[in-house]
Parts: structure tokens; sequence; C-alpha cells
């Protein structure tokens, strides 16, 4: 069964930092590339960035580029976003999600929030 | 980037037949795919690249369109289909999700 487990969120203060982490299991995890996408508070779905299955590239949203790091460390089946800068408009649940080959997102974590507010 | 738009909200009865539509800025070829999303839940793939159906998901659901008009199609719905709707387009620039269809069962 894949999983994907998010983890790291919290509360932190405007022009912090926080790294999230997304453990996987269930699927060859280096074989795929992976996503992180946003959703703030009763709004619609924001892609943040990709990772393909070997760190070869990496492509973000305007919104964050310059500020969110993304990579992965395959030995771990862990995917990371190292988020700095933070704003209120940071303020999201953020998912981890896996790549199929048609560019779809077949699998989906749970969800991990973050909320930057002073 | 390409512009994906759905209309926000539809109400229907249990048993009818529901489509909700996403309209492409530009064409996006059938790199068009479709989510669920239960109140306080991740989404989830109901179809992949226009038509297709991950393995698990109910029959009732279908897709169809090419180009900038996509169709997903409910028939007949059911009142666990209460759910907000996205579709997104991997065809071309950033990943980008339509804002939503808000489904609510009569």
């Amino acid at each position: 069964e894949v999983q994907l487990v998010e983890s790291g969120g919290g509360l932190v203060k405007p022009g912090s930092s926080l790294k999230l982490s997304c453990v996987a299991s269930g699927f060859t995890f280096s074989n795929y590339g992976m996503h992180w996408i946003r959703q703030a508070p009763k709004k619609g779905l924001e892609w943040m960035a990709l990772i393909y299955y070997d760190s070869s590239n990496k492509y973000y949203a305007d919104s964050v580029k310059g500020r969110f790091n993304i990579s992965r460390d395959n030995s771990k089946n862990t995917l990371y976003l190292e988020m700095n800068s933070l704003t209120s408009e940071d303020t999201a649940m953020y998912y981890c999600a896996k790549e199929d080959l048609g560019g779809d997102f077949d699998y989906w974590g749970q969800g991990v929030m973050v909320t930057v507010s002073s | 980037d390409i512009v994906l738009t759905q209309s926000p909200a539809l109400a229907v009865s249990p048993g009818e037949r529901v489509t909700i539509s996403c309209k492409a800025s530009e064409s996006v070829i059938r790199r068009m795919h479709w989510y669920q999303q239960k109140s306080g839940q991740q989404p989830k793939l109901l179809i992949y690249k226009a038509s297709n159906l991950p393995s698990g998901v109910p029959a009732r659901f279908s897709g169809s369109g090419s180009g900038t008009d996509f169709t997903l199609t409910i028939d007949p719905v059911e009142a666990a289909d209460t759910a907000t709707y996205f579709c997104q387009q991997s065809w071309n620039g950033p990943f980008t999700f339509g804002s939503g269809t808000r489904l609510e069962i009569k």
C-alpha cells in the first residue's frame, strides 16, 4: 500500500524558516518525480514544487521561487521542502504527492499544516 | 501559465447525472486530470489523462474531452459524492489546477 506521511508543520512567525518532510512507502520512491502542493484555508490547490526522481531537475511556482527548496533523499525514501522568509501568504496545508507517468498525482499525503502568524 | 476555469458549485439529487466542466486557456491535449476532495481530506485522483479511471474508482465516474474543453461525469450521483472536484493540467508550464467545483447532493 502506497503511503506518504508528511511532518514538520506548525506555527511560525513571519520571516521564519521551516522544513517539511514526507516519508514514502509502498512503491519504489527513487523511480518517481515528487511534488509539493499547498492549499490555503478554504481555498483551492496550488502547485509548489517538483523534483525529478534523481534530483536532476527542480521546478518551482513563481510565488515561492528563491524562498523554497525541494530536495529528496532516495536512501531514506524521504522528500523535503525547506521554506524560508515565510509570510502569512504561506499559511496553508502542504501536501506531498507522487507523480504518475501522465503527470497526474496518483497518491497524496494527508497533509501538514503550516501557519505563519505573529 | 495555463488557466483552468471551473464553475464554482452545483447541486443535484441522488440518482441524477451530473457533469462538471473544466476549460483550459490553451490546449492541454489530453493531459487533464480530475481529483475529488472531501471535507477535511486530501485530494484523491479520479480520472487521469482525460478519460482513464484509476483502479478502485467506481465506474460511475467518467471523463471526456481534449484540447481545451473537458468534462467529468458522475452517473448516477450518490450522497457520498458530496465533495469539491478539481481539474489539473500537466501539459505545459507549471502544473495548474482549476479553482474547484463544489458538488452538493440535495
